[in-house]
């Protein structure tokens, strides 16, 4: 069974923390990608990835960086935490070589918030 | 540049009858695929069913089904006899086929679907 796993549901920092949240797939998988879901506003894309060591800013990418050391492994990073990155933050992966049809697969969601 | 409407934030629906939940796109790119998520109360985003702009029949997946017109640039989710747990939020997305990043989707905000007893 192909799995996304993000290493927490949930989170509570502080403002101004350094934040990190971890993904982690099994699948072998090309593609990484996080995103951002707010009511009313969707799912936001802030940062992917194609490679280990590759990253390409998505649609939100201020106040965020991200870290790919390992193909199984992207990491989404608040430098500085504040309260408008409250919010529930998914990841994602795809393989490289992809058919039209071809879907992503998303961990459960980390949902945090910045006090 | 994609975008995905949703313009039903919440829907209502009785257990074992069936329900629409709506998604107009719009997109210059003269081929796309159409997909649908659910998401449950638990986060994760579950992957229900997709759509190719070229093909000519309606997609379906056990339960699901996708109304899909083109020049409607519609593509309403059908789910028949609902289900206690077809609570969930449903998303609809869009990814031009010459975009081979598969999670690099247009994402529409969601319709939160309930099903009564």
């Amino acid at each position: 069974d192909v799995k996304v796993t993000q290493s927490s549901r949930y989170l509570v920092k502080r403002t101004g923390e350094k934040v990190f949240l971890e993904c982690v797939q099994d699948m072998d998988h090309e593609n990484m990608f996080w995103y951002r879901q707010d009511p009313g506003l969707g799912l936001r894309l802030i940062y992917f990835s194609y490679d280990v060591k590759m990253k390409e800013k998505g649609d939100i990418p201020e106040g965020y960086s991200v870290s790919r050391e390992k193909k199984e492994r992207f990491s989404l990073i608040l430098e500085s935490a504040s309260t408008n990155q409250t919010s529930m933050y998914l990841c994602a992966s795809s393989p490289l070589r992809v058919s039209a049809n071809t879907e992503a697969f998303f961990g459960q969601g980390t949902r945090l918030t910045v006090v | 540049a994609q975008k995905i409407t949703q313009t039903q934030p919440g829907m209502f629906v009785q257990e074992k009858e069936a329900v629409t939940l709506d998604c107009t796109y719009d997109t210059s790119d003269p081929s796309y695929g159409l997909f649908w998520y659910k998401q449950p109360s638990s986060g994760e985003m579950i992957f229900l069913i997709y759509q190719g702009s070229y093909d000519q029949q309606n997609a379906t997946e056990g339960r699901y089904s996708l109304n899909f017109q083109k020049a409607r640039k519609s593509a309403n989710l059908v789910i028949s006899a609902s289900q206690l747990g077809d609570s969930a939020m449903y998303f609809c997305a869009m990814r031009p086929f010459n975009n081979t990043n598969a999670g690099k989707s247009t994402f529409g905000d969601g319709t939160t679907l309930t099903v009564k007893p």
